[in-house]
């Protein structure tokens, strides 16, 4: 079945870089594409990008232009998201969601990588 | 960047009721390119609905999904227990994705 599995929970202080991972499994990993979404305590989905394994194309939501990096590496079937300059309000738990198209719906969602930023 | 307005922001019901939710685009985007998503505590979003109206594999069909242009509408016919939850809308009409800010049902 499809899966996609997050690396571990994190912890960075304000001003430092997170980089977290998604390894697919269970299909072609060129085949479709990986967004990444984001969920602060409490807070509702804010999308952050999406990048297409294929070629690494990359498209990232205008907020985080500058701030957030994608990238994949096909030998292992992940694919990387890292934020830099971090800032307590980027606490949040980071999901990577496989969609079928570059605009589509997300399905599945892996089960999240809760990121906490603190002095 | 296209904005999503769920309404109501809670919705406080028995099972067995129904439960409609919206979901209010600021602006008509690629027809039926939306897609409602359910969260339960804990987990990760599970999509229910994509093309606005198709329900997606393994959905019960208490979830129906209609609208387009700018309105949209997540039904659940009759309230199972299991249906209590946190509901978004997200649309895909536009290169920027966006979700909407949710909908709570919670058990009266």
């Amino acid at each position: 079945q499809v899966q996609l599995v997050q690396s571990g929970a994190e912890v960075k202080r304000p001003g430092a870089s997170v980089k977290v991972s998604c390894k697919a499994s269970g299909y072609t990993f060129t085949g479709k594409y990986i967004h990444w979404v984001r969920q602060a305590p409490g807070q509702g989905l804010e999308w952050l990008g999406i990048i297409n394994p294929t070629a690494g194309g990359t498209s990232y939501a205008q907020k985080f232009q500058g701030r957030v990096t994608m990238t994949r590496d096909t030998s292992t079937s992940t694919v990387y998201m890292e934020l830099s300059s971090l800032r307590s309000e980027d606490t949040a738990i980071y999901y990577c969601a496989r969609s079928e198209r570059a605009l589509s719906w997300f399905d599945p969602w892996g089960l999240g990588t809760l990121v906490t930023v603190s002095s | 960047e296209i904005v999503l307005t769920q309404s109501p922001g809670a919705l406080s019901l028995s099972p067995g009721e129904r439960a409609t939710l919206s979901c209010r685009a600021s602006q008509s985007f690629s027809s039926s390119s939306l897609a409602w998503y359910q969260q339960k505590p804990g987990q990760a979003p599970r999509l229910l609905i994509f093309g606005a109206s198709s329900r997606a594999t393994g959905i019960p069909d208490r979830f129906s999904g209609s609208g387009s242009g700018t309105d949209f509408t997540l039904t659940i016919s009759r309230l199972e227990p299991e249906d209590f939850a946190v509901y978004y809308c997200q649309q895909y009409g536009s290169s920027q994705l966006t979700f909407g800010g949710g909908t709570k049902v919670e058990i009266k």
